[in-house]
């Protein structure tokens, strides 16, 4: 089992604002980063550092914490953006990367 | 452009040892300011991390996999390897290699490879 847990499926209309959340003690002291997966392909890291950007990923993937949750929020969800999406963060010792379970983004 | 391409058998037999290499381009595997990852994917399921080895040799493995993980680093290559002992069919995944970015407070990989499939199977 994970010591991220995220919720297995979300679902957003077109254009609107989804959030993903990552929820694991270790997040009270380390930061997590998101990745997107489509079918067929490697995961692609969109926010890195709790808050940190890539070059070339859209500013609207924005990353927050807040306690023991991390969020990942799309603000103006387009239909390229239905994929998986996989928080990691470091255990509660440090010591060791985990990821979460992912979540499946439907875009409606 | 900083690139990855895992290589290795794509069947291995139960019992026996799954041995890959990830070949880095673009970069310097020697670089004093990353690690270099595996992590893998069963059909189907989420992302889990495996292990990880800096340019000298210095690893840190996944606790549920530790015993059965061995990591090199090839610098005179730009390689760095897995290998898995005793494997079984929930090994079955696809294996991707990438590079660790680490702040005091978190760790991120990217780029990945693109990834490839070990089976196992007699």
């Amino acid at each position: 089992s994970s010591e991220l847990t995220q919720d297995p499926a979300v679902s957003v209309a077109l254009g609107q604002t989804a959030t993903i959340t990552c929820q694991g003690d270790s997040l009270r002291k380390y930061y997590a980063s998101w990745y997107q997966q489509k079918p067929g392909q490697a995961p692609l890291l969109v926010i890195y550092d709790k808050l940190n950007r890539p070059s070339g990923i859209p500013d609207r993937f924005s990353g927050s914490s807040s306690g023991d949750t991390a969020s990942l929020t799309i603000t103006g969800a387009q239909a390229e953006d239905e994929a998986a999406y996989y928080c990691n963060s470091r255990d509660s010792s440090g010591n060791h990367v985990v990821f979460g379970g992912g979540t499946r983004l439907t875009v409606l | 452009q900083l690139q990855l391409q895992e290589s290795g058998p794509g069947l291995v037999k139960p019992s026996e040892t799954l041995s890959l290499i990830c070949t880095v381009s673009g970069d310097s595997i020697s670089s004093p300011h990353h690690y270099w990852g595996w992590i893998r994917q069963a059909p189907g399921k989420g992302l889990e991390w495996m292990g990880a080895i800096f340019y000298t040799g210095s690893t840190y493995n996944s606790p549920s996999l530790k015993s059965r993980v061995t990591m090199l680093v090839d610098t005179s290559k730009n390689q760095f390897s897995l290998r898995l002992n005793s494997v079984t069919a929930a090994d079955t995944a696809v294996y991707y290699c990438a590079r660790l970015g680490r702040s005091g407070s978190s760790d991120w990989f990217d780029p990945w490879g693109q990834g490839t499939l070990v089976t196992v199977s007699s």
